[in-house]
C-alpha cells in the first residue's frame, strides 16, 4: 500500500515571499501521479497541480510550482509571490495508474499554510 | 455546469439512526468517489464506483453502503450511524486522474 506523508502540520509566509511544503511517498510501483490539492477555510478541495511520474520536467501553474525528485520519493510545492488568498490546507495525494488501484487517491495528513500581510 | 454537488451540507444523527448522502455530477464522469476527512488524517476512500450499477470497497468501507443505479448519482448510506463516523464526507468524480470534489457534508453522530 502507498503511503503519503507531509511532516510540516503548519507553515506561515509573509505576504509576496515564497514558501515551501514538503511531502514525501512510499510505493513500489513505476508510474502514478502526484497531486496537490488545496482546501480553504470553505472546506472546498481544489486541484493546485498535478505530475505524471514519468515526466521528468517539474510542473508549473503560474505561481505554484513542483520539485519532483521520484528516487528519493519527493514531492515539493512552491508557492512564489504568496497571496493571502493562499491561506489554506494544503494536501499532498498518490495516485497509481495500474490495475485495480488506478483512480483511488492516497492522501498526506494536510499542512496547514498561513500567509501573513 | 453545478459540477459535483452534495445533499444535505451539515446533518445531525443520533446514535442508530440512518441516513443517505447523495452526490450528483453533471460531467458523464465514469468513476466516482467517497472519501471522509478527520481531524489530522487527510482524506480517506470509503467506497469508490467505475461506472453505473458497480461499486466497491475502499480503505475504511465499515459501517458504510454504497449505491450507483445511474451514471450521474453516488449514495452513501449509513445504516446505523456511530459517534465514530462524526467526520467530513466528501464526494468525488474523476475524469483523465483528475478527480472534482464536491462542497462536503458535515455529519455529527450524537
Amino acid at each position: 500500500a502507498q503511503t503519503v506523508t507531509q511532516s510540516q502540520p503548519e507553515m506561515s509566509v509573509q505576504e509576496a515571499e515564497t514558501v515551501t511544503l514538503s511531502c514525501t511517498y512510499d510505493t513500489s510501483e513505476s508510474n502514478y501521479y502526484l497531486f496537490w490539492y488545496k482546501q480553504p477555510p470553505s472546506r472546498q478541495m481544489i486541484l493546485v497541480i498535478r505530475q505524471e511520474a514519468y515526466k521528468q520536467q517539474n510542473a508549473t501553474e503560474n505561481r505554484f510550482s513542483v520539485n519532483f525528485q521520484k528516487a528519493a520519493k519527493s514531492f515539493s510545492l512552491k508557492i512564489s509571490d504568496s497571496q493571502l488568498g493562499d491561506t489554506a490546507m494544503y494536501f499532498c495525494a498518490f495516485m497509481s495508474t495500474g490495475g485495480t488501484s488506478y483512480g483511488k487517491l492516497t492522501f498526506g495528513q494536510g499542512t496547514i499554510l498561513t500567509v501573513h500581510p | 455546469n453545478a459540477g459535483v454537488t452534495q445533499t444535505p451540507k451539515f446533518r445531525v444523527l443520533k446514535t442508530g439512526q440512518s441516513m443517505t448522502l447523495l452526490c450528483a455530477q453533471d460531467m458523464n464522469h465514469e468513476y466516482m468517489y467517497w472519501y471522509r476527512q478527520d481531524p489530522g488524517m487527510g482524506l480517506r476512500l470509503i467506497h469508490y464506483s467505475v461506472g453505473e450499477g458497480t461499486t466497491a470497497k475502499g480503505e475504511v468501507p465499515d459501517g458504510y453502503n454504497v449505491s450507483r443505479l445511474k451514471k450521474q448519482n453516488f449514495l452513501l448510506g449509513l445504516e446505523s450511524a456511530a459517534p465514530s463516523q462524526t467526520s467530513v464526507y466528501f464526494c468525488a468524480s474523476m475524469v483523465r486522474v483528475t478527480q472534482y470534489f464536491g462542497p462536503g457534508t458535515r455529519l455529527l453522530v450524537l
